[in-house]
């Protein structure tokens, strides 16, 4: 089965901080891996977007990297603001024409001042 | 502005009642999607269509019924509301169903008694 796991489910940090968001998948056959932030009470923004020959992308503070050989992909947020604090989702999308995306149950990030 | 607009915001219907959950976008993307989010669990995906005219199911269509007459709208159909449908619904578009991130509506909170 398709699985999207990530880790940690929540994670505090104090303003001005690095951290780094795991996301660990079994889809296959793979086709991209998409981040996604979302904040209390609000649809889910597109972050980065990742196809199998690229391993790194960034958006401003937000750098996304990704292994296809071992199903690994991070997200490195940089220098944190209270703003960052909201709901990092990984997804997984197959090739081949399936249309079903598999979402992971997200990251909890909370900043605190 | 351009986006996905969702209407409405939030809906109590009683058991067996019916509605519909309105989609609009005005970005000329051909794939939209419906989703649901429930505490704890990844946003799945309900039905999606590519196209006018084009619709399928996702991974947890019982229950719900989609058409797709415009390249613009894509409502929800909930045919005999029960209360394992409450839930945060969200429509999503894109270009296209792969490569590229979607751009999320708003939301629709969804009680059902």
């Amino acid at each position: 089965k398709n699985q999207v796991e990530q880790s940690p489910q929540s994670l505090i940090i104090l303003e001005g901080k690095n951290c780094t968001l795991q996301c660990n998948y079994t889809v296959s056959p793979f086709s991209n891996l998409r981040w996604y932030k979302q904040d209390t009470g609000r649809g889910p923004v597109s972050l980065t977007i990742m196809t199998f020959s690229e391993n790194t992308k960034s958006n401003g503070r937000y750098t996304a990297t990704l292994d296809a050989d071992t199903k690994q992909s991070s997200l490195h947020i940089t220098a944190s603001q209270l703003s960052d604090s909201a709901s990092y989702i990984c997804v997984v999308s197959l090739s081949g024409g399936s249309y079903i995306p598999t979402f992971g149950r997200g990251t909890s990030l909370i900043v605190h001042p | 502005n351009a986006g996905v607009t969702q209407t409405p915001k939030f809906q109590v219907l009683k058991t067996g009642q019916s509605m519909t959950l309105q989609c609009a976008q005005d970005m000329n993307h051909e794939y939209m999607s419906w989703y649901r989010q429930d505490p704890g669990m990844g946003l799945r995906l309900i039905h999606y269509s590519v196209g006018a005219g084009i619709t399928d199911q996702g991974e947890v269509p019982n229950g719900y019924n989609v058409s797709r007459s415009t390249t613009e709208d894509f409502p929800l159909r909930l045919l005999s509301a029960a209360p394992s449908q409450t839930s945060v619904y969200f429509c999503a578009s894109s270009y296209e169903a792969d490569n590229y991130g979607y751009t999320f509506g708003s939301g629709t909170r969804l009680t059902v008694v």
